[in-house]
């Protein structure tokens, strides 16, 4: 079955760095775009990022664009977010999330892991 | 960017009932529209994709309906594992937005 399993979260100082990662089974990696989606807490959710099947395609939320850089290594099965001068309104859980459909980009997500929690804080 | 309104904020209802959920965009997204549910501790489902589509293992009891800017999720007869946060979320327009959040709590 699919599984989508997320790490790397934990305690940082604001204006640091941290880099997530997700580990993906149970599917063809290589053949979906994938996105990073974040939660902060008690709140809603917030699209951070999306890379294309061959990392062709990348986007970002303006919110984290020019600080987080988001990247794939279809060999490993693994998706990852570079997440760099975080500020506190960066505290969330962070998601990694795949696209609804193969080959295309829907914008849908049908499989999420269960989050890793980012807490930026001094 | 487009803004998902979602109402009411909070929906208090019975096992049995029938349950309705409101969404309406800023501006015509057309049929590009997804519903989730999120449970406390636990990552969002997907229901409902471009607006009235179930999604695979989705029960026939959940159902959505709408196009432009207002749309509906309707659970027809409310399970009690169905009490849980959902969400509206478009992908018309970039960036992909989500809105706020209905919560459905038991009465």
């Amino acid at each position: 079955q699919v599984q989508l399993a997320e790490s790397g979260g934990g305690l940082v100082k604001p204006g640091g760095s941290l880099r997530l990662s997700c580990t993906a089974s149970g599917f063809t990696f290589s053949g979906y775009y994938m996105s990073w989606i974040r939660q902060a807490p008690g709140k809603g959710l917030e699209w951070v990022s999306y890379i294309g099947r061959n990392s062709n395609y990348i986007n970002y939320a303006d919110s984290v664009k020019g600080r987080f850089t988001i990247s794939r290594d279809n060999a490993k099965n693994s998706l990852y977010l570079q997440m760099n001068s975080l500020r506190a309104e960066d505290t969330a859980v962070y998601y990694c999330a795949r696209d609804f459909d193969s080959d295309l980009l829907t914008g849908y997500f049908d499989y999420w892991g269960q989050g890793t929690l980012v807490t930026v804080s001094s | 960017e487009i803004v998902l309104t979602q109402s009411p904020a909070t929906l208090s209802l019975s096992p049995g009932e029938r349950a309705t959920f409101s969404c309406r965009a800023s501006q015509s997204i057309s049929n590009y529209l997804a519903w989730y549910q999120q449970k406390p501790g636990q990552a969002p489902r997907l229901l409902i994709h471009d607006a009235s589509n179930r999604a695979t293992g989705i029960p026939a009891r959940f159902s959505g309906s709408g196009s432009g800017t207002d749309f509906t999720l309707t659970i027809s007869s409310l399970e009690p594992e169905d009490f849980a946060v959902y969400y509206c979320q478009q992908r018309s327009n970039w960036p992909q937005t989500f809105g706020q959040g209905t919560k459905l709590e038991i009465k």
